[in-house]
């Protein structure tokens, strides 16, 4: 099945404890990008990738880092979580202009 | 900068009307244009997209339409269903980034 897997759903972590959010797609897709949803702002595009190593800034980049070592993985690093990352975050997959986005189911993360 | 409006924020209809999203873009130079459904607290299933150059798609109940000279686009259900129940996104793919600026959302339900 054509898919986008996010890992883990949910995480509830401390300031400042680094974590990373780990995004992978079986589609062969070469555009992958991160997005954040929260109430009263909708969905906001955190960083995206055009290809192996070709990553660059979307909207809300501020106290995120990716990399795309490889085609299938984006994974979304935050190396020293803050109470205002608290949010729903998704990873997306594009197989260009007729395909679209394909979203994984997301993940809930909360900074206490 | 692209804005992506949606109107009505919230619509309540009895089963089987037929019924009309409407989205509006600020920025004609899109990429494709998608819809997507979101039931609460889960993940983005993309309905129907539109390529910058087609007018319209189907599927099964749905119909999307785009006119990119008035910068619009709606989504037509047809006989609705207490299942159609959920927030309906419309978004508009820039042609740079291919990032996706979405509006902030229908929130549709459909009273048995």
């Amino acid at each position: 099945e054509a898919q986008v897997t996010q890992n883990p759903r949910y995480l509830i972590t401390v300031t400042g404890k680094k974590l990373t959010v780990t995004c992978s797609q079986n589609m062969n897709h070469e555009y992958m990008s991160w997005y954040r949803q929260d109430p009263g702002l909708g969905l906001r595009q955190i960083y995206y990738s055009m290809n192996v190593e070709v990553t660059d800034k979307g909207d809300v980049p501020e106290g995120y880092k990716v990399s795309r070592k490889e085609k299938r993985n984006f994974p979304l690093i935050l190396e020293s979580p803050s109470p205002n990352q608290t949010s729903l975050y998704f990873c997306a997959s594009s197989g260009g202009q007729v395909y679209g986005y394909t979203f994984g189911s997301g993940t809930r993360l909360t900074v206490v | 900068k692209q804005e992506v409006t949606q109107i009505p924020a919230a619509l309540s209809v009895p089963e089987g009307e037929n019924l009309v999203l409407n989205c509006s873009f600020t920025d004609s130079a899109i990429y494709n244009l998608q819809w997507f459904r979101q039931d609460p607290g889960k993940g983005l299933t993309s309905l129907l997209l539109i390529q910058s150059s087609q007018r319209e798609q189907t599927s099964g109940r749905l119909n999307a339409s785009l006119d990119k000279s008035s910068g619009r686009s709606t989504l037509y259900i047809a006989a609705s269903q207490p299942g159609d129940s959920a927030t309906y996104l419309c978004a508009a793919t820039d042609t740079g980034r291919r990032a996706l600026t979405f509006g902030s959302g229908t929130r549709l339900q459909v009273q048995p």
